[in-house]
């Protein structure tokens, strides 16, 4: 069955540095890919998609994702993490069999330390 | 900047009532679906609904649950007799794709609902 893994369920970091989350996806062909994230109390917001071409894609916030065929990845990164970074963050996968039928990884809670 | 508008925020109803979590999508927009999240778990598909009919559900989506599209703006989401176990925050979103292209879904805030 189709399936998206975010292996680390909580990362800490300190404002100023940098940030890798990871997400892979279970599928023979190439899916739509996304970032969400979800700040405390508040509903998801879109940071980027991938749905062809470059495999670098650029979001919202400083955020950046790099599609790997090879690994089956879409890790989400960031050069420089700020206090206001803190939030959960979703990997989700359009597999394509349906009209918008996301699936969605557990989610990595990041916190941010001054 | 358009967005997707759900009420209540936060509703608490009794096992065993009906409850209407109600969804304005983003008014161009053609998909509406329904996502939940029990809390401390990943969010998950529910429902997804096109051109007035139901287009996909998942095994969650049992007969206790219904949505409608009852005029040209609201979209909602029936639970007939909730159960304890259908506490989650309940999520809206609606894209405008028009064909494989336009996947994006926008969210709104969620309706946190809480069964006694």
């Amino acid at each position: 069955a189709q399936s998206v893994t975010q292996p680390d369920i909580h990362i800490t970091v300190s404002e100023g540095a940098s940030l890798e989350l990871r997400c892979n996806y279970s599928y023979g062909a190439t899916p739509y890919l996304f970032w969400y994230v979800q700040s405390p109390g508040q509903g998801l917001q879109l940071l980027l998609k991938y749905f062809s071409g470059d495999t670098l894609v650029q979001g919202i916030k400083g955020f950046e994702a790099e599609f790997k065929r090879s690994q089956s990845s879409f890790n989400l990164r960031k050069p420089s993490v700020h206090w206001s970074d803190a939030a959960e963050y979703f990997c989700a996968v359009d597999y394509g069999g349906s009209q918008g039928n996301l699936i969605f990884g557990k989610g990595t809670k990041l916190s941010v330390k001054p | 900047e358009p967005e997707v508008t759900q009420t209540p925020s936060h509703q608490v109803t009794q096992m065993g009532q009906e409850v209407i979590l109600r969804c304005v999508p983003i008014s161009n927009h053609l998909y509406f679906y329904w996502y939940r999240q029990i809390l401390g778990q990943k969010v998950e598909f529910l429902v997804s609904f096109y051109n007035n009919e139901i287009s996909e559900k998942s095994e969650i989506f049992d007969d206790q649950f219904s949505v409608e599209r009852p005029d040209g703006s609201n979209f909602t989401l029936k639970i007939r007799s909730t159960k304890l176990e259908d506490s989650a925050m309940y999520f809206c979103a609606s894209s405008g794709r028009t064909g494989r292209l336009n996947t994006e879904a926008f969210f709104g805030q969620g309706t946190r609902l809480t069964v006694v």
